[in-house]
């Protein structure tokens, strides 16, 4: 079974203060895919980044940057000088061969707002 | 690039009537879509997946009779919802993969709000 878990409900942020969203999986695939997709108040959800199970490597985005730990199953996100722009909804989500079509087990989201 | 787009973006309509949700991928192709339902600040929960040329796929407790799906094209599939009822207003949102892309990527649509009354 696929399960994706985001303890983080909600977080209240001031700009430019960094922020951290958690993001902890569960999976019994070797190969698999994780994601992070970015939910603004319009409702389109915006294609953050990929990463593959075997690439443990983090990643540096401009402000956004990914922590991948295998060892602990987590795919943290970070973004750093938030700004108010930043406020949405954040989904990590999962995509292995256990799910059929590779379809996507999303985790519940965490809805952060940064404040002016 | 992977530009997927919904339509229409909103729609009102009275309970009993069927809406037709349509799913576009501009410039690419994709021979699999996904179809999603969301409540409010609640998470995405697929409901089904569209494949070109054959019969849906839908999740456990999903009515394929309430929620027909038709895939004709690489280009578009189509969600109807049949006999919409107040239950069923929701937001809905769809997915695809480039068949010649990154397959595995899902490029999401700006979603669709539908409220029945």
């Amino acid at each position: 079974a696929q399960k994706v878990t985001q303890a983080q409900t909600e977080i209240s942020v001031v700009e430019k203060e960094d922020v951290t969203l958690d993001c902890v999986y569960e999976t019994r695939d070797t190969t698999y895919y994780l994601f992070w997709y970015k939910q603004p108040p319009s409702g389109e959800l915006v294609f953050l980044i990929r990463r593959n199970s075997f690439d443990e490597q983090n990643e540096i985005s401009g402000r956004y940057s990914w922590n991948f730990q295998k060892s602990t199953s987590s795919f943290n996100f970070t973004i750093t000088a938030s700004q108010v722009v930043d406020s949405a909804v954040y989904f990590c989500a999962l995509s292995s061969p256990s799910g059929s079509a590779r379809q996507l087990t999303f985790g519940s989201g965490t809805q952060l707002t940064v404040l002016p | 690039g992977a530009v997927v787009s919904q339509h229409p973006s909103r729609v009102i309509c009275k309970s009993g009537t069927s809406v037709k949700i349509e799913c576009r991928s501009l410039d690419f192709q994709a021979t699999t879509m996904f179809w999603y339902r969301q409540f409010p600040k609640k998470s995405l929960m697929l409901m089904a997946t569209s494949n070109e040329g054959s019969k849906a796929t839908y999740e456990q407790g999903v009515e394929k009779d309430k929620f027909l799906i038709n895939h004709a094209s690489l280009t578009l599939s189509t969600l109807t919802v049949t006999s919409a009822h107040p239950e069923d207003s929701s937001f809905y949102i769809c997915s695809a993969r480039d068949v010649a892309g990154d397959v595995k990527t899902q490029y999401f649509g700006p979603g669709t709000r539908l409220l029945v009354l």
